[in-house]
This record gives C-alpha cells, structure tokens and sequence, in this order.
C-alpha cells in the first residue's frame, strides 16, 4: 500500500521569501513522487517529478524537490515566492515499480497564500 | 505529453437523476482514469478505465453507481447515476502520454451541483 503525507495543509509565505511545502511517503517499492498544481478553478498541472533518477528534481517556474530514502520525504522548495504561486499544491505517488504511470494516490493538499 | 477536454465542464443537475461525463484525449494513451475532487478536499480515484472491457473501480465505488465506458484509446465517459446532492463534486479524467513516461495528464474537469 502506499500513501503520502502533507504535513501543512496551509502555509503563507512573503512574496520574494522561501517556499517550503512538505510532503512524506510509504510505499511497498521505490516510488515514483510528483507534486502537482492547482490553480483555482483549473485542472492539475504537473510540478515536477521523481522516478529514481537524480533525487534533486527541478521543476516549472523555479519549483524543485528532494527525495530522501532515509527521511521517507519529498518536500517542494521555491527560493523566492511570486504572488502567482497561490495556489493548491498536491504531493503524489504512484504505485508503479517500473517507472511508468499507474494509479496516483494524493496527499490532502496544501494551500499555499503568498502576501504582499 | 497529452491534452485533455471533458464535457459538460460544468453542470446543475436534479436529484435522481444521471449525468454522463465525456472525456476525449488528443492522442492514444495506455491508461485512462477517473478522479473525484469533493468541495474542499483532495482527489480520490474511482476507477480505472479500460479499453473494451469493465472498469476497474476502487473501493467504495461501484459500478451501478458510475457506470464507465472506453470503447478505444482516445475516448472514455464516466456515467453518475441516481445522484444525490452527496455526489457534487469535480470528476476529473486523466491520462498518460502516449509513451507511459510516468506522469499523468489531467483535464480541467467537470464541476457537478446536485440539488
């Protein structure tokens, strides 16, 4: 079984500061990890991904994860946060061994407000 | 990588009666599935959709309840019956790429209100 945890479900942020969303993992194999967007009133767009290649994983806009074995953790980081990265922010995992894609399981989303 | 449309992308819908969702991808893809995103919460997959054959429904999702339909690679409609207001949600199609490169693809999904 797999699963993941978003350990805020909402976080605020300055615009120009650090973007930090955090996001842990269990899954039975080596996981394939995403973190996807959502824009209110739109569908998901794909962040960034991890399928057991280099675990620093770069993504759109600036937005980059980690993936660590040891800590079971995934964690989205932004240097500088733009007023146009409000938005819902969802941690994945798939339960495919093989790299490709199968079903996803979601975390619960966290909800990210970035003030003036 | 693959677009998604879904129509209707939104609906108000009267309690009892059913609704058919169609989803059509801009190319052939492996797999195909349907979300549920509930008022405020994340997305819970009901089922995934095969080609030709019944679906494959999660738990706590039957197929009397949400009938779907993939009658080739490009195309699926997920069907929600007898609704009740229990059932507004998003519904939420999804698909690889035409090369299964791990990530999914989502439409912009169908907003669903039943009174």
């Amino acid at each position: 079984a797999q699963s993941v945890t978003q350990l805020d479900s909402h976080v605020s942020v300055s615009e120009g500061t650090p973007v930090l969303l955090r996001c842990n993992y269990s899954s039975s194999y080596s996981p394939s990890l995403f973190w996807y967007v959502q824009h209110p009133n739109k569908g998901l767009q794909l962040l960034l991904k991890y399928t057991s290649a280099a675990t620093l994983v770069k993504g759109i806009n600036g937005f980059e994860a980690e993936f660590k074995k040891s800590e079971t953790s995934f964690h989205l980081t932004k240097p500088s946060a733009h007023m146009s990265d409000a938005a819902e922010y969802f941690c994945v995992v798939s339960d495919s061994k093989y790299g490709t894609a199968s079903k996803l399981t979601f975390g619960t989303g966290t909800r990210l407000q970035v003030t003036l | 990588s693959a677009v998604i449309s879904q129509k209707p992308s939104r609906d108000i819908c009267q309690r009892g009666t059913s609704l058919t969702i169609q989803c059509q991808v801009d190319s052939q893809v492996t797999m195909m599935f349907w979300y549920r995103q509930q008022p405020g919460q994340s997305l819970t997959l009901i089922a995934t959709a095969n080609q030709g054959s019944e679906a494959t429904y999660e738990s706590g999702f039957v197929i009397d309840k949400f009938p779907i339909s993939r009658p080739n690679l490009t195309f699926s409609t997920l069907t929600v019956s007898n609704m009740s207001p229990e059932d507004s949600s998003i519904y939420l199609c999804s698909a690889t790429g035409t090369f299964n490169t791990g990530e999914l693809f989502f439409g912009e999904g169908s907003r669903l209100t039943v009174l």
